[in-house]
């Protein structure tokens, strides 16, 4: 099966620095590569994805990159802010079950 | 739509006892998804339905655990008999997913989760 490893666990970074989450994935399989944020308490929701048949996307401040060949995935948070702190997770799937990675802890510091 | 609806929110029970999860998904959504979360596992799936029937139960972790979908607004996750190490946040997700052709995968909605504590 899917197997996702997530770098970071821990990231503090000072308000309005950039911020980068990085995911490697098993399956070459894998087209569907989603992030979501999961605030203390909160359930995780769906903050951005990419699919296989394309490299990167934008949405205002958040970007993620896809490299296929070397299966790994990224999420890029620009100009940080207090309400970006969460734990983050990649995902990936070929299969409709997503498989997540361990989630990284982004603490923005005021 | 009220979204993906869980029950109990919390749950607190002893060593032994019976817990029963519910869930009602998004109305039209053809996927739901149990997953497990705890902090040394982080998100764990451990089955998923499509049209109602189980397609991969391998997350499972033992015959204590055990799910049914009897039609497309209802889903149970029943542990018999509880331990301890069952405590954790159980989320019901749902999504809808384009048939095979036409590109586009769908967004996985989550319930608020159901919190259990084993004592």
């Amino acid at each position: 099966g899917e197997n996702v490893e997530q770098h970071p666990s821990t990231l503090s970074v000072q308000e309005g620095d950039s911020a980068v989450i990085k995911c490697t994935y098993s399956d070459s399989a894998s087209n569907y590569f989603p992030w979501y944020k999961q605030e203390l308490g909160k359930r995780p929701q769906l903050i951005i994805d990419i699919r296989s048949n394309v490299g990167e996307k934008k949405d205002q401040r958040i970007a993620v990159t896809l490299n296929k060949t070397a299966k790994h995935f990224s999420l890029h948070i620009t100009e940080t802010q207090p309400e970006d702190s969460a734990v983050y997770f990649c995902a990936a799937s070929e299969e409709r079950a997503l498989t997540f990675g361990s989630g990284t802890r982004l603490q923005v510091q005021p | 739509d009220a979204g993906v609806i869980q029950s109990p929110r919390h749950e607190v029970t002893e060593m032994g006892q019976e817990v029963t999860l519910r869930c009602k998904p998004i109305s039209g959504h053809d996927y739901l998804f149990w997953y497990r979360q705890t902090m040394m596992r982080g998100l764990e799936l451990l089955i998923y339905f499509n049209n109602n029937v189980p397609i991969d139960d391998s997350g499972m972790p033992e015959d204590r655990f055990s799910a049914k979908m009897p039609n497309a607004s209802f889903s149970t996750l029943k542990i018999q008999p509880s331990e301890p190490r069952d405590s954790a946040v159980y989320f019901c997700a749902s999504s809808f997913w384009a048939k095979k052709g036409h590109g586009m995968a769908g967004e996985l909605f989550f319930g608020e989760g159901s919190r259990l504590t084993v004592l």
